[in-house]
């Protein structure tokens, strides 16, 4: 059974630009979440995809988005990077339903925002 | 907004001392969840509760869910330093994992041999 995959696993990006992450779901799993975990913080709910549909978002600007394909994989997109968006981004997934609070998270990918 | 508020916030113990650590709210969640981040990786599931008054056990570890499913506790026996790590309590809201979780600050644990 493969785990959650996410790349890259580090970045270094400049205030203003644009910046794609990536996550396949564990095997079995279709259901697809992002996080934003701060230095010394819990991970932050950005939002939910289920059948390539964002299917519930947190406390987050439009300019984060995302998207999720056919193999439920799945793509984090942030515009118009700012300095506060440095963190730790993890990727989860999960069965639908009445277990999908159960979230299997990746290694996560560091951001860096200079 | 629903919060989670564990402690405490940082503990160091000798190896087979005993611990506890709690995770209160002043929300009912519908489930909680416990998992166990080491640095640069993910955070691991160690547990879900679900029932008020649930206990659960995995092998040192006993969790337990509060009566009215607001507040939990973990109880290591025996620590050990692969125990060491950063625990973080999640709760669930009554829409599932589409509300997403929310999230402890975390409690950072280290076991000294």
């Amino acid at each position: 059974e493969t785990g959650v995959t996410q790349s890259p696993t580090h970045l270094i990006k400049t205030r203003g630009q644009q910046v794609t992450l990536r996550c396949s779901s564990q095997s079995g799993h279709n259901t697809v979440s992002w996080y934003q975990q701060a230095l010394g913080q819990g991970p932050q709910f950005i939002f939910q995809y289920y059948r390539e549909e964002e299917n519930g978002r947190g406390n987050f600007p439009p300019r984060f988005s995302g998207l999720q394909f056919p193999n439920y994989s799945s793509e984090l997109n942030v515009n118009a990077l700012e300095l506060d968006d440095s963190a730790l981004y993890l990727c989860a997934s999960s069965f639908p339903g009445e277990h999908s609070y159960e979230q299997y998270f990746g290694p996560g990918t560091r951001l860096t925002v200079t | 907004t629903q919060l989670l508020e564990q402690s405490p916030q940082f503990l160091s113990i000798q190896e087979g001392e005993n611990l506890t650590v709690y995770c209160n709210s002043s929300s009912v969640f519908s489930s909680l969840q416990w998992y166990r981040q080491e640095p640069g990786e993910g955070p691991v599931l160690l547990v879900t509760v679900v029932t008020g008054g649930e206990v659960k056990k995995l092998k040192r570890l006993t969790f337990q869910f509060g009566d009215a499913r607001k507040d939990s506790s973990l109880h290591i026996t025996a620590a050990q330093p692969g125990d060491t790590g950063l625990y973080l309590c999640a709760g669930a809201g009554s829409g599932g994992g589409a509300d997403g979780l929310t999230f402890g600050k975390g409690t950072h644990l280290i076991i000294q041999p």
